[in-house]
Formats: C-alpha cells, structure tokens, sequence
C-alpha cells in the first residue's frame, strides 16, 4: 500500500545533541510536509517543501531546518534541541497545495529530550 | 492566537447514539473545512470536508455542517460505534500567496464511544 512512513516511532536525546527525523513517502507526491505538536496542542507547521521548493514558516526557530534530497525522502533536522522541542513530529504528504488538498500522515516521531 | 477552536477535549457517547463534534474558528477567510481522526499510534487520516460554499456535507454516517454567520461547523456520527473512539481534529484551509494553502489545525476532540 502507498503510505508515509517515519523513522523511529520513539527518539531520545540529550539536550543540545542534533537529532534527525526520517520520513518517507510512497505516493509520489509533490509536497511534503513536518508538523509539530506538543501535547494537548493542535499540529504546527513548521515548514513544506513543493518539490524541492522550501517553504518556512515565519515562526519556526532556526534551530529546526530541513532537507528533501528526492521526491521520496524528506529530514527535520534539530540543530539543539531543547526541552521545549520534545513532542510528536508528523509528516505529511499531499499532491499540490491547493485549497481542496487533502494531507496524509505518517505515525509521527515522539521525541523525547532528557 | 488559536484560530480553529475546538473547545470540548473529549466527549463519551452510548453506541448507536448520536455524536457532535463541534469546530470555532475566527478567520472569515477560510474557504474550506476538512475533518480527521486520529487514532493512538497512527497519523491523521482524512475524514470528510466542506466548501464554505456548502451549509452541509454527508458521507454515510457522518455529517458535518457549516454555519458560516456563526463561523462554526460540526461533525455528526450517528449511529456511534466503539470503533470512532478516536481524537478527532478540525482543520481549515488558509490561502497564504498564491496558489498555496496550508492547513490551521484545531486541538482535537478525543471521542470515546461506550459498547
């Protein structure tokens, strides 16, 4: 079946060491998306790419970049992360980004930062 | 500043009854308005949407309804089954330059239907 897939389930971390998150997608979509939710908050975006068009969203912290190497593959790279960047990480794909798209999402990544 | 609000954290419903999901949001310039449900472990799966065009959209056993006046909609399943027990998130489309819209996400409503 065509889906998106991230890697790992769970990531822990030391504060301040770099951590990377994988996804991966099957469906051949143009966009991928990272969201970020933190518990009992609605998902955030922090930013998409339109093939390897980068979008960024104007509040995302420096700290947390990205990269899309092919139309499978997109990484959220965490620079130094801190206590407050722990929470699940989803990505998302969609076709384009027109009003009607609609997202499928992987199983998110939780990351945990000790 | 939230702009989509969903304001009931959970709700618990009898099976076989009745539902309702309720969905604020402030920005008159949505257009169109999606509903998914997420179950523990898994992503958001899209559920059903509305063009703000619409006052109702139906798909089986599940509604939703948009009062644009009162920018509010609403997600109605009936009849409930143990297996909607689910969050489930409203989420409206945002036109932000060009052709490109992204998705505002609400909180999520955890749904637990009782056998």
């Amino acid at each position: 079946d065509a889906m998106v897939i991230q890697n790992p389930r769970y990531q822990v971390t030391q504060f301040g060491k770099p951590v990377t998150l994988s996804c991966s997608q099957t469906l051949n979509h143009n966009v991928m998306y990272w969201y970020q939710q933190k518990s009992s908050q609605a998902p955030k975006l922090l930013f998409h790419y339109y093939d390897k068009d980068f979008n960024n969203e104007a509040d995302t912290p420096d700290n947390f970049q990205s990269r899309r190497p092919n139309t499978s593959f997109c990484f959220l790279d965490i620079r130094s992360p801190g206590l407050g960047d722990a929470a699940m990480y989803l990505c998302a794909t969609s076709r384009g980004t027109g009003v009607r798209e609609k997202l499928f999402f992987g199983s998110g990544t939780q990351l945990s930062v000790l | 500043d939230q702009q989509v609000k969903q304001n009931s954290p959970s709700l618990s419903v009898q099976e076989g009854r009745i539902s309702i999901l309720n969905c604020d949001y402030t920005n008159s310039m949505f257009d169109y308005f999606l509903w998914y449900k997420k179950y523990p472990a898994e992503g958001p799966t899209f559920l059903i949407s509305i063009s703000s065009i619409k006052d109702k959209n139906e798909d089986g056993r599940f509604t939703v309804f948009l009062n644009k006046s009162a920018k509010h909609l609403s997600l109605h399943i009936v009849p409930s089954q143990p297996g909607d027990s689910a969050v489930y998130f409203c989420a409206a489309s945002e036109r932000y330059g060009g052709a490109t819209n992204k998705l505002i996400f609400g909180t999520g409503t955890l749904l637990a239907v009782q056998p």
